[in-house]
């Protein structure tokens, strides 16, 4: 069974440009949820979705978006890129609400320069 | 490839008792361990995090040690509380993160 894959592995943009970072589920799950780690800092949650939907949202501004696709597969979209934006993204699925079993994917390094 | 181990699985005890959590990893070559902390139905909280020059960090009735050398972690949570029940995972960033397991503990009250 593939686990949860995301691309690109790593991207590199200058500030003020956008990202888009992409999550595939394992197949057969529903919630798809994204984190940041920035460097030396603790995971810090994003945005979770579960069937379609955005369920809940970390604290981070308006330019971290995102959505799921009908296939449960993901986007997250970073606006005006800033320097502090430099992070490894992770995504992580499960089989939906409820369910306390994440699998995390291998995450996408973002680095803004 | 990283391969990181949490022992036990399962932990279950009377509240009061203080815990004691095990991670190994395979690859010493990291930039930091972190714990984290997952609640059933929720993402992930992240507990410490000890970059891979320090050997210690405490936060409340948390402390976590590294020894990179023989590749091991240790949580321990002071005096446990049933709030403390929750599966606590260990990741290893070596460039990317590598998860432990978990262990699921069960503080009874």
């Amino acid at each position: 069974e593939a686990g949860v894959t995301q691309s690109p592995t790593h991207l590199i943009k200058t500030r003020g440009q956008q990202a888009t970072l992409r999550c595939s589920p394992i197949s057969g799950h529903t919630s798809v949820y994204w984190y940041q780690q920035a460097l030396g800092l603790g995971l810090q949650f994003l945005l979770w979705y579960d069937e379609g939907e955005e369920r809940n949202r970390g604290n981070f501004p308006p330019r971290f978006s995102g959505r799921q696709f009908p296939n449960y597969s993901s986007e997250l979209n970073v606006n005006a890129l800033e320097l502090e934006d430099s992070a490894l993204y992770l995504c992580a699925s499960s089989p939906g609400t409820g369910a306390n079993v994440l699998t995390f994917g291998a995450g996408s390094r973002l680095t803004v320069l | 490839k990283q391969e990181v181990t949490q022992i036990p699985a399962a932990l279950s005890v009377p509240e009061g008792e203080n815990l004691v959590l095990n991670c190994s990893f395979t690859d010493s070559a990291i930039y930091n361990l972190q714990w984290f902390r997952q609640d059933p139905g929720k993402g992930l909280t992240s507990l410490l995090l000890i970059q891979s020059s320090q050997r210690e960090q405490t936060s409340g009735r948390l402390n976590a040690s590294l020894d990179k050398s023989s590749g091991r972690s240790t949580l321990y949570i002071a005096a446990s509380q049933p709030g403390d029940s929750a599966t606590y995972l260990c990741a290893v960033d070596d460039y990317k993160l590598s998860f432990g397991a978990g262990t699921t503990v069960t503080v009874r009250a």
